[in-house]
């Protein structure tokens, strides 16, 4: 079985400052990567996604996460946030085995950005 | 093109009652499923299904709850006897083809007093 661990649950940050969001993940087998945001009392929003080649991936709103198999990790990162940055983000994983969207989420980490 | 439509956004039911869940995929959609977000918890997978097939049901608690994606109308998210553990956020996302994008609606969030 698969599951996804996000390391913070909150990370406060004051705006045009760097942020990474931790992301690890176990899994067996091969696993496709995803980062979604959730505005409040909204859905969720696809901001990037790894499925193979570059371990780099660059998402919307200037975010890129990184891929690295060793460590497990997908980490976020955005090298200057905005207020409207402030949100809650998901990390998620597929297997490779699985062919339709059904995602193992971990709990979440809410981005807060002060002026 | 609208996008993943919920409804009701918001539903209070007190315990024993039921609760229906509506959902309307994306035009050209389908295959929808259902998650359910515990509060200060991540979504967890529900159920799977395209139209009135229910391919992958193995988050569905086993007693209480139902899915249904008829060839006509929305998927519906059927709860029973709804107790207070059933209050939670529930999202509705869709995708064109099995291994499509998920698009993913506002949610229900559903209150059991």
């Amino acid at each position: 079985a698969q599951s996804v661990t996000q390391l913070d649950s909150q990370v406060p940050v004051f705006e045009e400052a760097p942020v990474e969001l931790r992301c690890n993940y176990s899994s067996s087998v091969s696993v496709y990567l995803f980062w979604y945001v959730q505005y409040p009392n909204q859905g969720l929003q696809l901001l990037l996604k790894y499925l193979s080649g570059s371990t780099l991936v660059k998402g919307i709103n200037g975010f890129e996460a990184e891929f690295n198999k060793s460590q497990t990790s997908f980490h976020l990162r955005k090298p200057s946030v905005h207020i409207s940055d402030t949100a809650e983000y998901f990390c998620a994983v597929k297997t490779g085995g699985t062919s339709y969207g059904k995602l193992t989420f971990g709990q979440g980490t809410i981005l807060t950005v002060h002026p | 093109n609208a996008g993943v439509m919920q409804n009701p956004r918001h539903l209070v039911r007190r315990r024993g009652q039921e609760a229906r869940l509506r959902c309307s995929p994306m035009k050209g959609h389908s295959h929808v499923y259902w998650y359910r977000q515990l509060p200060e918890e991540g979504l967890k997978f529900m159920v799977y299904l395209q139209k009135e097939n229910i391919i992958d049901e193995s988050g569905m608690p086993k007693e209480r709850f139902s899915a249904e994606f008829p060839k006509e109308g929305p998927s519906i998210l059927r709860i029973q006897q709804v107790v207070r553990g059933d209050s939670a956020a529930y999202f509705c996302a869709s995708s064109q083809a099995a291994t499509g994008e998920l698009f993913f609606g506002e949610g229900s969030r559903l209150t059991v007093l």
